[in-house]
């Protein structure tokens, strides 16, 4: 089991740039969501899915979109880069019961310039 | 709205040393509680959580926490620190309202272990 991968590690934009962060999971979870960590701020969700063609925004979602039409993956995409949204971002997967706790991917750590 | 309070956001210990570090919640009926631990340049990693089973709870490395009601606490603590247990730990709570387990972090206590 590769668990939570998350695609790509690094990723250097320009300010209005667009890009997408490809997360995969193997472990048949239901549940998937898009956090970004900032320091002394914690962990932030962003959007978060509850299955197969559905999302809904978490805490942050302002600058980001998602979709996620197949169970395995969730993608995170930012259609217009800005300096602020430079962060590490995490993806997790959890099973369908409330209450459960989350797996994590590695991260991605994204500059905007 | 729910919150979670780590005091401390930066903890220095030296190795053998007990580890303390501190976590509150705010909640009127008590919530599901959990310890990630983050390693350098990795993604978070559970340590423990309490789901109303038992007050104390053993986790991975020897780590173990005690929920307090009386406290609204979810303390982490270690009897004797290792080199290797220098990470950033993160104390997160899932109110009893929630959906989808959306879990709510605290913002994190980087420890130190000193030599």
């Amino acid at each position: 089991n590769a668990g939570v991968t998350q695609t790509p590690k690094f990723r250097v934009l320009k300010t209005g740039q667009s890009m997408t962060l490809l997360c995969a999971q193997d472990m048949n979870h239901e549940y998937m969501y898009w956090y970004r960590q900032d320091p002394g701020m914690g962990l932030r969700l962003i959007h978060y899915s509850v299955g197969e063609g559905t999302t809904a925004k978490g805490e942050v979602p302002d600058g980001y979109n998602v979709s996620r039409l197949k169970k395995q993956n969730f993608l995170l995409g930012l259609e217009s880069a800005a300096p602020s949204q430079t962060s590490v971002y995490f993806c997790a997967s959890s099973f369908k019961r409330d209450y459960n706790e989350q797996f994590f991917g590695p991260g991605t750590r994204l500059t905007v310039l | 709205a729910q919150s979670v309070t780590q005091l401390g956001s930066h903890v220095s210990v030296s190795e053998g040393a007990l580890v303390l570090l501190r976590c509150n919640y705010s909640s009127s009926v008590p919530p599901y509680l959990f310890w990630y631990v983050q390693y350098p340049n990795q993604g978070l990693q559970l340590l423990l959580k309490y789901t109303s089973a038992a007050t104390l709870v053993k986790g991975i490395n020897g780590f173990e926490a005690e929920f307090k009601k009386s406290e609204t606490s979810f303390h982490l603590t270690k009897p004797s620190a290792h080199m290797s247990d220098a990470a950033e730990y993160f104390c997160a709570v899932i109110p009893f309202e929630s959906s989808a387990s959306k879990i709510i972090f605290g913002s994190g206590t980087r420890l130190s272990i000193r030599p």
